[in-house]
This record gives structure tokens, sequence and C-alpha cells, in this order.
């Protein structure tokens, strides 16, 4: 069964840290690959979003991810987290010619410190 | 700024009672999708219309659960009867064809 996977459950950071969280997928097949975000007590929003060309992906606030499709890998970085990015990220997969259902990872809790 | 709007925001109910949760997709979005976010389960599809016809609703327990578009700017998801597992934040999210889905703000369930 197709899966998505993300490295890690709960990342903890200082301001101004890079930040690189993994995330694999398990299709062979043409996907498209999505990073959602969720601030504590909200709705989830997109970040960014990969469907086909350059695979270096840059989504809102200063958030990129590179899809690397031998590696079926589409991680998620920051050069400089603000504590305002303390949320639950997610990675979520839709498989092509599947009717848009998005598979989604189990998230990562990222809290960033002041 | 088109948005999915989702009703009641907040519900407590006690066990045993309907619970009916409505979501207003974006205009235009012709696919819609339930899911339910718990703690221990993350987030789970529930079901997901195309068109307002049915595409799947495997994730769904088919004995109360049940959603429904009735027309195209309302998707339905009831449960009957409720139980205290089914406590959780239920999310609507809508798509145009072939491209990014959009989240509602959620309901959250809490059976008593």
């Amino acid at each position: 069964a197709q899966s998505v996977s993300q490295h890690n459950h709960h990342v903890i950071l200082s301001e101004a840290a890079s930040l690189e969280l993994g995330c694999n997928y398990s299709y062979g097949g043409t996907v498209n690959l999505f990073w959602y975000v969720q601030y504590p007590g909200q709705h989830l929003q997109l970040l960014l979003k990969y469907f086909s060309g350059d695979p270096l992906v840059k989504g809102i606030k200063g958030f990129e991810a590179e899809f690397i499709k031998s590696k079926f890998s589409f991680n998620l970085r920051k050069p400089s987290v603000q504590w305002s990015d303390t949320a639950e990220y997610f990675c979520a997969v839709t498989l092509y010619n599947q009717g848009g259902k998005l598979i989604f990872g189990q998230g990562t809790e990222l809290s960033v410190k002041p | 700024d088109a948005r999915v709007t989702q009703t009641p925001r907040h519900k407590v109910t006690e066990m045993g009672q309907e619970v009916t949760m409505r979501c207003q997709p974006i205009l235009g979005h012709n696919t819609v999708f339930w899911y339910r976010q718990t703690m221990m389960q993350g987030l789970e599809l529930l079901a997901y219309f195309r068109n307002r016809a049915p595409l799947d609703d495997s994730g769904m327990p088919k004995d109360r659960f049940s959603a429904e578009m009735p027309d195209a700017t309302l998707a339905t998801l009831k449960i009957q009867p409720s139980e205290p597992r089914d406590s959780a934040v239920y999310f609507c999210a809508s798509a145009p064809p072939r491209d990014t889905q959009y989240f509602g703000p959620g309901t959250r369930l809490t059976v008593l």
C-alpha cells in the first residue's frame, strides 16, 4: 500500500536555526507532493506543492522543498526558523490518476524556542 | 479570499445523539473530502465526492457514519448514534479538478 513517512515526530530548534524535515513516500508512479502546516488550534494550510517542473519549489514564509525522484523524497527546508514557525507539518502525496486522494504522513511537530 | 467553511466549529453532545456537520466548499471546486484528525490516528480520510457523487467512503464506519452532498454548495457528514470514540476534529477540504486541496477550519466534536 502507498504510504508517506515523516522521519521525525518532534523537532525542537532555537530561533535562527536551520530546519530540514524529511519526507519519503512509497509509490512508483507519478505523484503530486505537498507540505501543509497546522498552527496550534487551526486548520491545515498549504505551504507549498510540487506537480512538475523544477524539483526545487518555494512556498510561503520562506519554506522550500526539494523533490528527489530517485530517493522518493520531498524534504522541507527553511534556512532560519522563527518562533512563529512552531506548528505541526504534514507531508502529503496525491497519486496521479487516482482521484486526488491525499495520503498524509504522520506529521512532525516543530517547536521553536525564542 | 475564497475559503471552505464548516459549521458548527465546536459541538459537544452526549453518546447516542445524532451529529450533523456541514461544509461549504469553495465555489468552483468539484471535489470535496472529509477527514478526521485524532492524536492517536492522525489525519484519516473518511470519504470524498467528485461532482457530488461519492467516490470513496472506505475510511468511514458504515454503520453509523453517512456523508452526502445534497447540492454543489453543501456537504454533510452525519454520525448516528454518536459514541465517545468519535470525538475528534473533522475537517472538510475542497479542490478544483486535479489540483490542491484547501481545508476548512474544522469541527471539534466531543462526545460525552
